[in-house]
């Protein structure tokens, strides 16, 4: 199982792009990486997955180098409503997923 | 949607008391999970399981129990409930999601069980 890195806590402002980097050095060769989002009161939701290089969605950009020892989560133009707690989630075939302690990102007006 | 119910949602008992936790899902998925979350953290892990009557162990599960009789319930028990188990419960579902740059499983959550143990 992969053990993921995130930073504790982030702040920025509104409009502003925002960057989470999650570190797992770790990761077996078949191991996707997940990002999920998590308001308060919430289970956490599906954002983002990919394998290798950038994958995008309508709301978000995973980057993830060639050796996938990291990846970042790329939130372009965040609003007040991005304010929630951002996991990295690393795993696959033992379907045993073990969440880290996420990072949560505080957006200010 | 993946169409998972908890019950309860929200539940106050006393200390030494059992405790039940459902999760109930309508699409037949084969992965189920409980997590527990408490003020402040991240989520862990309970207990899992990998099909009817196939169960393991998570990151915590000391004081709970689980069972999965049929494949849309997977229960959470608390044989005896301590103030310490006191959190949010969260079940969760493993279901493919395919796109044209990945294809494997993610998790999808329910609502959550929010338990007191006074």
């Amino acid at each position: 199982l992969a053990k993921t890195t995130q930073p504790i806590s982030m702040d920025s402002y509104e409009g502003q792009e925002v960057n989470i980097t999650c570190s797992h050095n770790n990761i077996a060769t078949n191991d996707y990486i997940t990002w999920y989002q998590q308001f308060p009161s919430q289970g956490p939701r599906f954002i983002i997955q990919g394998y290798k290089t950038k994958v995008t969605n309508e709301v978000a950009s995973l980057f993830i180098p060639a050796d996938r020892k990291s990846s970042t989560l790329s939130l372009p133009r965040v609003s007040l409503s991005d304010t929630a707690v951002y996991y990295c989630l690393v795993g696959s075939g033992t379907y045993k997923y073990i969440f880290g302690t996420g990072t949560r990102l505080k957006v200010l007006a | 949607d993946a169409g998972i119910t908890q019950s309860p949602r929200h539940k106050v008992t006393e200390t030494g008391t059992p405790v039940t936790l459902r999760c109930h899902q309508t699409e037949n998925h084969r992965y189920m999970y409980w997590y527990r979350q408490d003020p402040g953290h991240g989520l862990r892990l309970i207990h899992y399981s990998y099909g009817v009557k196939d169960t393991d162990k998570g990151e915590v599960s000391d004081g709970y129990s689980v069972s999965r009789s049929k494949t849309e319930d997977f229960l959470l028990t608390l044989e005896s409930a301590t103030s310490s188990q006191t959190s949010v419960y969260f079940c969760a579902i493993s279901e493919k999601w395919t796109s044209a740059s990945s294809g494997a499983n993610v998790l999808t959550f329910g609502a959550g069980s929010r338990l007191t143990v006074l």
